[in-house]
């Protein structure tokens, strides 16, 4: 089976700009999770998609946002960049009947200049 | 809001000691999960630990959860420049909440 893939890899951003970033789970999978990895604050848990529905949210501003489709494809978008948004974002997906073993993709890695 | 705490947040080893380290969750977790992320890689799960007390072993990995179910542990017996990395907890039922991770250097 095909691993969680992330595209693109790399993205470098100015501030002010909007970003969409693109997660495709194992097949299979229906649960997809965004996360925001920075030196300074860890891994942090913005949202989690389930049959294209959000389940849950983290306390991210509404700038941050997500869908699914119904291949459960998903996509995370960020508006109005600002410098404090670089960092690693990790997608990760899991199946309906393990939804905490989560396998994360290789991330994107945005810049915002 | 629930907090994970995980210590220490680095631990520097020579190669065939052990390492240990350890979660502590401010609430009472459900369960609780366990990664890896080596050097510009990504998290990989390791395992998750469910039952209060619990003990689970991966060769030289062993993984406890307290009784309280508030705090874990993972001890690498004799470690291995492979086990280099960053290891993190994470627990929480519906929004998941992650450690910062200790990471790992082993000095061959």
């Amino acid at each position: 089976k095909a691993g969680v893939t992330q595209t693109p890899r790399y993205l470098i951003k100015t501030r002010g700009q909007q970003v969409t970033l693109s997660c495709s789970p194992i097949s299979g999978h229906r649960s997809v999770s965004w996360y925001q990895q920075t030196p300074g604050q860890g891994l942090q848990f913005l949202f989690e998609y389930f049959s294209e529905t959000q389940r849950n949210k983290g306390n991210f501003p509404g700038r941050f946002s997500g869908r699914q489709f119904s291949n459960s494809r998903s996509e995370m978008n960020v508006s109005t960049l600002e410098l404090g948004d670089s960092a690693l974002y990790l997608c990760a997906s899991s199946s309906a009947g393990n939804v905490n073993e989560q396998f994360f993709g290789p991330g994107t890695r945005l810049t915002v200049l | 809001g629930q907090q994970v705490m995980q210590i220490p947040q680095y631990q520097h080893v020579q190669e065939g000691e052990d390492f240990t380290t350890y979660c502590n969750s401010s609430t009472t977790l459900s369960n609780i999960q366990w990664y890896k992320q080596r050097p510009g890689g990504h998290p990989v799960f390791l395992i998750q630990l469910v039952k209060s007390g619990e003990v689970k072993k991966q060769k030289r990995l062993t993984f406890q959860f307290g009784e309280a179910k508030k705090n874990s542990s993972l001890h690498i017996t004799a470690t291995q420049t492979t086990d280099v990395g960053t290891y993190f907890c994470a627990g929480g039922s519906y929004i998941p909440t992650f450690g910062r991770g200790t990471s790992l250097i082993v000095h061959p």
